[in-house]
């Protein structure tokens, strides 16, 4: 297994441009999240999806974000437009829902990291 | 959800045990007990987890105390590659609860 893969690995780009990160997790798996990371907030989580439905969104900052997952093997987080802010580490993860829902556990892909200038 | 309190930062010598300590007072008796591990410019990694008992697993070993209000990871014999920040989360089992909340963790440091 590959493990959950996230594209790009580094992205720079300038104020006001959209940002697209993408996300492919773990075959089988029923859940998908999204979490950000910066030196200030820690890892905090935006989004996470169960059977390519979203269910909790109320991480995600503001409209400027948005999280999409058409099909079970393929996310995104868009940031249209990105400011310095959104600059951060945006990891994926995924999971197998279990019979022992407190014993899942996830499985994180390495991350895209994000500047924005 | 119940919160986790760790110390900041540790150190240890390589190829010596270490003891890592997480306070959870409020924990609930749905909770489990789980830990992650963020090596450096890599996303985190499961560690190990348990609800009542110790566990073991080949990456380390997991304490956890009578009442359940606090708990040890305990890695046997640590190398250079076991520095990180480990996190301490309490997981609820209800379902429908699947936010996994990372709090600021313990940076471990291991002395060659």
């Amino acid at each position: 297994d590959a493990g959950v893969i996230q594209s790009p690995r580094h992205e720079v780009t300038e104020m006001g441009q959209e940002v697209t990160l993408r996300c492919k997790p773990i075959s089988g798996h029923d859940y998908l999240f999204w979490y950000r990371q910066t030196m200030m907030r820690g890892l905090e989580l935006l989004i996470y999806f169960n059977n390519n439905v979203p269910i909790d969104d109320s991480g995600m900052p503001e409209d400027r974000f948005s999280a999409k997952m058409p099909n079970a093997s393929f996310s995104t987080l868009k940031i249209q437009p990105s400011e310095p802010r959104d600059s951060a580490v945006y990891f994926c993860a995924s999971r197998l829902q279990g019979t022992r829902t407190g014993a899942n556990v996830l499985t994180f892909g390495a991350g895209s990291r994000l500047t924005v200038l | 959800d119940a919160k986790t309190t760790q110390p900041n930062s540790m150190e240890s010598n390589e190829e010596e045990p270490v003891h890592l300590p997480c306070n959870h007072s409020t924990i609930s008796g749905t909770d489990y007990i789980h830990w992650y591990r963020q090596l450096p410019s890599q996303g985190p990694e499961y560690v190990i987890h348990g609800l009542t008992s110790n566990v073991n697993n080949r990456m380390a070993s997991l304490a956890i105390a009578e009442d359940r209000k606090s708990s040890t990871l305990i890695l046997h014999r640590a190398t250079l590659r076991d520095a990180a920040v480990y996190y301490c989360i309490l997981r609820d089992s209800n379902f429908g609860n699947e936010k996994l909340t990372f709090g600021t963790g313990t940076r471990l440091t291991i002395i060659p």
